[in-house]
């Protein structure tokens, strides 16, 4: 079963601190891997994503660390913010095959109190 | 209009009741999908369309659950003979193409949330 496996499932953190997300998975097939933020009330929308041949990918305050070897990868939230607070989903695709869709962890619920 | 569009918002209906549920996707984006959300869960994929091709349906949960493109345009979704456990939003996705084609992004909806009285 191809399965993305999130943690933590709700985290707070105090504004100014850093966040951490983690993700894992099984198959060695999937290369691209995204992070989606969803703010209550609407659709998920893309923030960032990254594949296997690069270990470390930086926008702004949002990273991704990506650990081929382990079949993990995270997202670190710099310098959070009360605006950050929303639920984040990792994901996974496998390209090539019969799937053409993401495979979504079942989200983190971070809350950035002031 | 700019982005995906999702119709109705809120549902409420009768269990055993039929429902339809439509998406119109951005212009121009030959991949569209569907996905469901149950509250406090994942995104959980139902069924993927990608231009002429045969819709992947691997994801629909039964055969309750049905799903039809126009071309490269709206969608509907339709859920027979509904049951509680069919409540949760329900999220439609589009994009520019096959994902190893683009940058891999997904549109998505604000959902249409469905209660099952």
């Amino acid at each position: 079963q191809q399965q993305v496996k999130q943690s933590p499932q709700s985290l707070i953190v105090q504004k100014g601190g850093i966040s951490i997300i983690n993700c894992a998975y099984e198959n060695t097939a999937f290369d691209y891997f995204p992070w989606y933020q969803q703010f209550p009330g609407k659709g998920p929308a893309l923030l960032i994503a990254i594949r296997p041949d690069v270990s470390e990918k930086k926008e702004g305050r949002f990273t991704i660390s990506f650990n081929k070897s382990a079949k993990q990868f995270s997202l670190h939230i710099m310098d959070s913010q009360p605006g950050d607070s929303a639920t984040y989903f990792c994901a996974a695709n496998r390209y090539g095959g019969s799937q053409g869709n993401l495979i979504f962890g079942k989200g983190t619920k971070l809350s950035v109190k002031p | 209009g700019a982005g995906v569009s999702q119709s109705p918002s809120n549902k409420v209906t009768e269990k055993g009741k039929d429902v339809e549920l439509r998406c119109d996707p951005i212009s121009g984006h030959t991949a569209l999908y569907w996905y469901r959300q149950r509250l406090g869960q994942g995104l959980e994929f139902l069924i993927y369309f990608q231009g002429n091709s045969a819709p992947d349906k691997s994801g629909l949960p039964s055969d309750r659950f049905s799903a039809e493109r126009t071309g490269e345009s709206v969608s509907t979704l339709t859920i027979q003979r509904t049951q509680q456990e069919d409540s949760a939003v329900y999220l439609c996705a589009s994009s520019l193409g096959i994902l190893q084609e683009n940058t891999g992004e997904l549109f998505f909806g604000e959902g249409s949330r469905l209660t099952v009285l």
